[in-house]
């Protein structure tokens, strides 16, 4: 039972373009969500996170947004750069404990 | 100031035989948590655990799985007889509290285990 997921699986942006990767859970419960970033063979590094009081973050170059009515979340990079290319997972937690973590989108950054 | 250490990186075992995993979290951590990822899926949470307790093992498969965090050392998933299905990576991670939601967990590279 697949309590977070990320519907593309993957995502080619042109470098310098905004890219947007989307999330969408199905528990009200859930109050915390993180997003991070994965290259292969290495663990995941975080990114950004927002609780539920919040509807929008930002670091830098990366924005969450959090649609709590809609139970999404996506995380917009501006501007799109080639070393952002990875695999991208965002995370919910009722807790901020236990996380329940989508399977990921790997963003291409295009030069 | 070193990361989350895992080893090994790479674990070939047999089926029928041990698996040992180990983590030693961040200096300063004492919350290590344990995901694992099969292929073309997501992380998911198998246990949380803190120094000498088992504080959440809800995603831990009711048999053959166990995981220990000793006062001395690092801490260990053991995973008892593997069958092909336990190949995977296993990812560990460390948090200075309980609520690791406003950093994040710290990861570590991951041990890949492939039973043959």
């Amino acid at each position: 039972d697949q309590q977070v997921k990320q519907n593309s699986p993957s995502l080619s942006v042109q470098e310098g373009r905004i890219s947007i990767l989307n999330c969408d859970y199905t528990n009200s419960m859930f109050d915390y969500f993180l997003w991070y970033k994965k290259y292969p063979a290495e663990g995941p590094t975080f990114l950004i996170s927002i609780s539920s009081i919040k509807d929008k973050n930002e670091d830098g170059r990366f924005t969450v947004f959090l649609n709590k009515s809609a139970k999404h979340l996506s995380l917009h990079i501006v501007p799109s750069q080639p070393g952002d290319s990875a695999v991208y997972f965002c995370a919910a937690s009722a807790d901020g404990n236990q996380f329940y973590f989508g399977t990921g989108t790997s963003l291409t950054v295009i030069p | 100031n070193a990361g989350v250490m895992q080893n090994p990186r790479h674990l070939v075992r047999r089926r029928g035989q041990e698996a040992r995993l180990r983590c030693s979290p961040m200096k300063g951590h004492s919350h290590v948590y344990w995901y694992r990822q099969l292929p073309e899926e997501g992380l998911k949470f198998m246990v949380y655990l803190q120094k000498e307790n088992i504080i959440d093992e809800s995603g831990m498969p009711k048999e053959r799985f166990s995981a220990e965090f000793p006062k001395e050392g690092p801490s260990i998933l053991r995973i008892q007889q593997v069958v092909r299905g336990d190949s995977a990576a296993y990812f560990c991670a460390s948090s200075p509290s309980s609520t690791p939601f406003h950093y994040g967990y710290t990861f570590g590279s991951g041990t890949r285990l492939t039973v043959v």
